[in-house]
């Protein structure tokens, strides 16, 4: 069976621009999370989505939003770029939100 | 203080030795708890769930003690494909939270 994909793998934006990542889950899973991780921390929470409506938000500015399709797969939308968005934007998939598989990740990077 | 906190690491241990690592977590209403492994500037990968009761797979061993808000991994004999960050998670109204993660080296 085909894990969490992710794209793109990689992406260089500007300052003020804005950028989408999208997310499949596993087959089956109706969950996706958007985490994001900086060198040298854990992940932090951004979004989770079940069965399309959003479950949580974590404490990211308005610039972050995203949603969830009929078919589960999922986009991150990020505007407004600042620096300090360079991460790795990781998507996780999971049944009912609680043993969460994690795609590869895109990393971000702000110029 | 912070939600999940863990030992700051690196862990530098010989191949076969045992190890341990102990995770604190802040909010005494956390359902469930996890423990994923990550390698370098890859995503991570879930190790285990953790049980009030314990649970092993392996070399691995997890323990969780909701009196003390405390998880712990014991991994014994470990080997060089061991080494990664390891990271505690807790989970809270449906949301990850993390700990910073400890990274592991094994050495030959």
């Amino acid at each position: 069976d085909a894990g969490v994909t992710q794209s793109p793998t990689h992406l260089i934006k500007t300052r003020g621009q804005q950028v989408t990542l999208r997310c499949s889950p596993i087959s089956g899973h109706k969950s996706v999370s958007w985490y994001q991780q900086v060198l040298g921390q854990g992940p932090q929470f951004i979004f989770q989505y079940y069965e399309k409506e959003e479950r949580g938000r974590g404490n990211f500015p308005d610039r972050f939003s995203a949603r969830q399709f009929p078919n589960y797969s999922s986009e991150l939308n990020v505007n407004a770029l600042l620096l300090g968005d360079s991460a790795l934007y990781l998507c996780a998939s999971s049944i009912d939100s609680y043993e969460q598989y994690f795609g590869p990740g895109t990393r971000l990077t702000v110029t | 203080r912070k939600e999940v906190e863990q030992d700051p690491g690196p862990f530098n241990v010989p191949e076969g030795a045992t190890v341990a690592f102990n995770c604190t977590y802040s909010n005494s209403a956390s359902q469930s708890f996890f423990w994923y492994r990550q390698d370098c500037r890859k995503e991570p990968k879930l190790l285990m769930s953790v049980y009030s009761s314990g649970n092993e797979d392996g070399r691995f061993t997890a323990q969780l003690n909701r009196a003390s808000q405390y998880i712990s991994l014991l991994i014994r004999d470990s080997k060089l494909s061991d080494s990664a960050t390891y990271l505690c998670v807790v989970i809270l109204n449906y949301q990850l939270i993390w700990g910073a993660g400890t990274k592991l080296i094994i050495k030959p």
